[in-house]
Formats: structure tokens, sequence, C-alpha cells
């Protein structure tokens, strides 16, 4: 079982439509990022969380220490919001910290 | 301020061959992190430099290393290559180290391995 996992892996809305995208992670946590990566690569940093909520746009972030969850909600969808959304936790080690990535959400938003 | 630049963007080797790929962080920004992802195991961590000084290191073997210059700029070697070594590699820079902190992704080197 991966230490991160994300659902759904594959998902098509309509423009307008609200979207969640999960995260659930197996271990204690110090951060969780929200990356969005378009086609050709690029990646953008959405959202760093350690506690609650955070709000961007139409884009909202949640985090549940104790359930070890998060979601990421898209409110009134737009083709352009079509990337891979990706979860990363960040986890405290002697060494430093580990980083753990989700294998992605891919979004389709059709117009 | 310019984003975070990594060059080359594209890149084709043969097996046994090795690479180096280069990142320049945005100004003022003294950690760089590089990551590889490919369709099967996709993002992977593999190492992270502050200060000239690596500060942690993902599960990937020696074949695998990096430096950071006085300038915060960054390069990551790999050396004997494998077909498995064919991914996009990015790098990411933040103002402060550990990955607590947000970080600012380049557009990436695509390494193909023949």
């Amino acid at each position: 079982k991966n230490e991160v996992e994300q659902s759904p892996q594959n998902l098509t809305a309509q423009e307008g439509e609200f979207i969640t995208i999960n995260c659930s992670y197996s271990v204690g946590i110090s951060a969780l990022h929200w990356l969005q990566q378009h086609p050709g690569g690029g990646i953008v940093s959405l959202f760093m969380l350690s506690s609650g909520k955070k709000k961007h746009g139409r884009l909202i972030a949640t985090i549940n220490i104790q359930e070890k969850h998060s979601s990421l909600h898209i409110t009134a969808s737009h083709p352009r919001d079509s990337a891979v959304y990706i979860c990363a936790v960040i986890s405290g080690r002697s060494s430093g910290d580990k980083l753990t990535f989700g294998t992605g959400t891919r979004l389709a938003v059709r117009p | 301020k310019a984003g975070v630049t990594q060059t080359p963007r594209y890149l084709i080797k043969t097996r046994g061959q090795q690479v180096t790929l280069s990142c320049s962080p945005i100004s003022g920004h003294r950690s760089v992190s590089w990551y590889q992802q490919t369709p099967g195991q996709g993002l992977q961590f593999l190492f992270e430099y502050f200060s000239e000084t690596q500060r942690n290191k993902g599960n990937f073997p020696g074949r695998f290393s990096g430096r950071q210059f006085s300038n915060s700029r960054s390069e990551m070697n790999v050396s004997t290559l494998e077909l498995g070594d064919s991914a996009l590699y990015l790098c990411a820079s933040s103002p402060k180290a550990g990955g607590g902190n947000e970080q600012f992704f380049g557009p990436g080197t695509r390494l193909t391995v023949l």
C-alpha cells in the first residue's frame, strides 16, 4: 500500500461543476502540498497546508490531521483547470524531511 | 523576478553515458530540490541542497549525484545511464530549507535514454 493515496485517479467534469479530489496518507506529517501539473510538465504549487483550510480564488484545500486526509475542491470548474493534481506529504526524519507524492488525479473539464 | 530555469529542456543519451542537468533557482532562494518523474513511479524526491550542502536525499542509487554552487545554482549528474533513467527531471527552489516550505518548480528537463 502506498503511503499516499489519491482518488479518483481520473475525473471528467462539465464546465461549472464542483470538483473534489481526495488525498489520504498513512504516516505522520508536518505539512502537505497540493500541486498542479499541466500537459508539458510544468508544476505549480497550489497550496501548502499543515492544518485547517486555505482558499485561493476558486480553489479550496482542507486537511484533517487526525483522519490523515486532505481534499482539494474546485468551484465553478473551467476547461483551463484541466491538469493533473498531485498531493505530496512531508514527514520528518532524523536525516531530514521526506517528501512522498501521490500518483496524481487527472482532471479533464469539458466545455 | 525570473522563475526557476532548467537547462537543457530536452536531452537524448545512450546507455552507459553520463549526463549533467542544470537548475538556476529564483534569485534569493537558497534551497534547490530535484525530483524524477516517470509514468510508472510518478514523482520521486532525489535530493535537496541548501547553502551548497546536501541536506536530504531520496532513495536513489549512487549514480545520481548533485551539487550546489555559491550562487545557489545546482547541477545533478547521472552516471552510467540506464534505460530506466528516462524521465522528466524537475528542480524546485525555495527561500528556506525543508519540504515544508512553498516550492517553485522549473519547467523540467526531459531525458531520453536509448
